[in-house]
């Protein structure tokens, strides 16, 4: 059964810090998906990782890809205000299509001024 | 387009009632999936579909059914509501080409409660 863990849940940060969050996953897979969440709205998709190595970057966002470790990363540059929400990573272990995502329990991001 | 639509937006049940949740999507995205969202426990998937005609189950399928007689449409039944199905309820289309998969396109989500 494929398990997808995130940590931290939660992550108070000012305004202007880097920090981090972490999604572990227990199957092997090389497709991994990461949503923002809206209190009360539904999932925005950030970025697709399709390949062991892959690294996207939006703005003050990164995401990286490690399927040898079974890690990806979320990484927060400079954090401002409008980063707060609830971001989830989910992972996708299908050959083909993506109908069957198993989601991370999500971290809830608050960005202090 | 529209994208991936959802009704209702709320809705009260009481305990045993049936209701169907509808989800409508205009991208011709051929599969869709019924998740549903807990304080704390992430979502998780009820049923998905590949294709009109085609269903399976996920994760925690007991107490609804689907079905997909359109590609556009994949409407979610509960068919005895009990109080352990309150929720948020999602649902999602997505497509492949040549292999590769993309991103999930969620509704905005049905909040159901069971009382």
């Amino acid at each position: 059964e494929l398990k997808v863990e995130q940590n931290p849940l939660f992550l108070s940060m000012q305004e202007e810090k880097n920090y981090t969050i972490y999604c572990n996953y227990s199957t092997t897979s090389d497709r991994l998906y990461w949503y923002r969440q809206d209190p009360g709205k539904s999932l925005e998709s950030l970025f697709v990782l399709l390949s062991n190595g892959a690294v996207k970057q939006e703005g003050r966002l990164m995401a990286s890809l490690d399927t040898k470790a079974r890690l990806s990363t979320l990484h927060i540059t400079a954090a401002v205000h409008d980063l707060s929400a609830t971001y989830f990573c989910a992972v996708d272990i299908e050959n083909f299509g993506n109908e069957k995502l198993t989601f991370g329990t999500g971290t809830r991001l608050t960005i202090i001024p | 387009n529209a994208g991936v639509t959802q009704t209702p937006k709320f809705q009260v049940l009481k305990t045993g009632q049936s209701m169907t949740l509808q989800c409508a999507q205009d991208m011709n995205h051929e599969y869709m999936s019924w998740y549903r969202q807990d304080p704390g426990m992430g979502l998780r998937l009820i049923h998905y579909s590949v294709g009109a005609g085609i269903t399976d189950q996920g994760e925690v399928p007991n107490g609804y059914n689907v079905s997909r007689s359109t590609t556009e449409d994949f409407p979610l039944r509960l068919l005895s509501a009990a109080p352990s199905q309150t929720s948020v309820y999602f649902c999602a289309s997505s497509y492949s080409r040549a292999g590769e998969s993309y991103e999930q396109y969620f509704g905005p989500g049905t909040r159901l409660t069971v009382t």
